[in-house]
């Protein structure tokens, strides 16, 4: 079946750090693959995605790159701030048959100022 | 531009009771997912719905059921509530383009509490 395997958490970083969340993926054939965060008290906001490999999903300063070699899609910031404090889901959905999202556990990211 | 909305936002219920949650899709999208998120947990597939019928389901307990209206707006019904039914509901939206869903949206959630 599938699944996605998430960077456990929590992480913590300093302002305008560098951020990489790690992110895989196991699935049937080529899924399209998401990014979606979770502020506090707040719904699934969708942070960026990519449906085919070598897509590069961008916004907001976030990045990830669609890499079928590696079945991975990580999440990279070049420089962190205070309201990116959250927690980002990784996702796949299988671009035939059922569509329901598959996520990861989720990696909680604060940030101190 | 117009979301997906979803209520009640909160809901209080107690052992046994029964609860409704309704999802109202983004315009002109076709197709709703619920979606259940227990405290510190990954958001679980519940049920789909395409076109007012039922397109998928997953790990939905018998005592729910759900349905999609002629407007597109779908319910959550709820039975016999369990405290372990405690999470956030989240409805999410879709548009079909080619056969395919395409991205899904999601509403605020129903945050439900089973005392």
């Amino acid at each position: 079946g599938n699944s996605v395997t998430q960077m456990e958490g929590p992480v913590t970083l300093s302002e305008e750090a560098f951020l990489t969340i790690n992110c895989t993926y196991t699935a049937t054939g080529y899924p399209s693959l998401f990014w979606y965060v979770q502020y506090p008290g707040e719904g699934l906001q969708l942070l960026l995605k990519a449906t085919k490999a070598d897509d590069k999903g961008s916004n907001k300063g976030f990045e990830a790159t669609y890499r079928k070699e590696t079945t991975s899609f990580h999440l990279e910031k070049g420089s962190v701030q205070v309201s990116d404090s959250a927690v980002y889901f990784c996702a796949l959905r299988p671009n035939f048959g059922n569509e329901k999202l598959t996520f990861g556990t989720g990696t909680r990211l604060t940030i101190i100022p | 531009a117009a979301g997906v909305i979803q209520s009640p936002r909160h809901l209080i219920k107690e052992k046994r009771e029964t609860a409704t949650l309704k999802c109202y899709p983004i315009p002109r999208h076709d197709t709703v997912y619920w979606y259940q998120q227990g405290p510190g947990q990954d958001p679980q597939f519940l049920i789909s719905f395409y076109e007012k019928m039922q397109s998928d389901k997953g790990s939905i307990p018998d005592r729910f059921s759900a349905q999609q209206f002629s407007d597109y707006h779908s319910e959550l019904n709820m039975s016999s509530l369990e405290l372990g039914d405690s999470a956030l509901y989240f409805c999410a939206s879709s548009v079909r383009l080619a056969g395919v869903s395409d991205t899904q949206y999601f509403g605020p959630g129903t945050r439900l509490t089973v005392l």
